[in-house]
């Protein structure tokens, strides 16, 4: 059974770029969970979709947006890239909300660096 | 703000030794659940502990849960340098509807060999 795969697993973006980082979930899971893990801060929640619908949203601006396909894919886009913005962004799912009493499967990220 | 606090920050011992990392969180939960991190990669879950648990083990795993001081603490025994990663300790807010998982900033072991 394939994981949770990201792509790409490298990005290298100017400030002002766009960037659009993708996450396929485990089969038959419909929640998608993207996480930033910037140096030093832990992993600071971003968004979560479920059978296609935004549940929640973390405290980031809105040039952090994303959604999620009829076949549960996902795709983070951050607009009008910052510095701050490098960072490693980690992509989970689970079986809808039993995830937070399952738990999560995490891809191996897509390492993002705004230079 | 993070719900959970990992401490220490930074641990080194021995291999063969045991590690204890120890999480602190701040609202009611309905489980505390560990995951491992190897330098960059994605998390891997550990186990979890739901609130009514005090106790559970998995292999070389031992997790406790003390919901009356809101900490928890992973115990790996006999550890080795394969065990070098940082750990994660990550909550289900009670009662607080779509929230997922709260994770806090982590401590890195180093197993040496």
């Amino acid at each position: 059974e394939a994981g949770v795969t990201q792509s790409p697993t490298h990005l290298i973006k100017t400030r002002g770029q766009q960037a659009t980082l993708r996450c396929s979930p485990i089969s038959g899971h419909t929640s998608v969970y993207w996480y930033q893990q910037a140096l030093g801060l832990g992993l600071q929640f971003l968004l979560w979709y479920d059978e296609g619908e935004e549940r929640n949203r973390g405290n980031f601006p809105p040039r952090f947006s994303g959604r999620q396909f009829p076949n549960y894919s996902s795709e983070l886009n951050v607009n009008a890239l910052e510095l701050e913005d490098s960072a490693l962004y980690l992509c989970a799912s689970s079986f809808g909300q039993a995830g937070v009493w399952l738990g999560y499967t995490f891809g191996s990220g897509t390492r993002l660096t705004v230079v | 703000s993070q719900q959970g606090e990992e401490d220490p920050q930074a641990l080194s011992i021995q291999e063969g030794e045991n590690a204890t990392m120890n999480c602190s969180y701040k609202t009611s939960i309905n489980n505390l659940q560990w995951y491992r991190q190897n330098s960059g990669r994605g998390l891997v879950h550990l186990i979890l502990i739901r609130s009514n648990e005090r106790e559970k083990h998995s292999g070389r795993l031992r997790v406790t849960l003390d919901t009356s001081k809101k900490s928890s603490s992973l115990l790996i025994t006999a550890s080795r340098a394969a065990d070098t990663a940082s750990y994660f300790c990550a909550t289900d807010v009670l009662n607080s509807g779509n929230t997922p998982l709260v994770f806090g900033k982590g401590t890195r072991l180093s197993v040496i060999a």
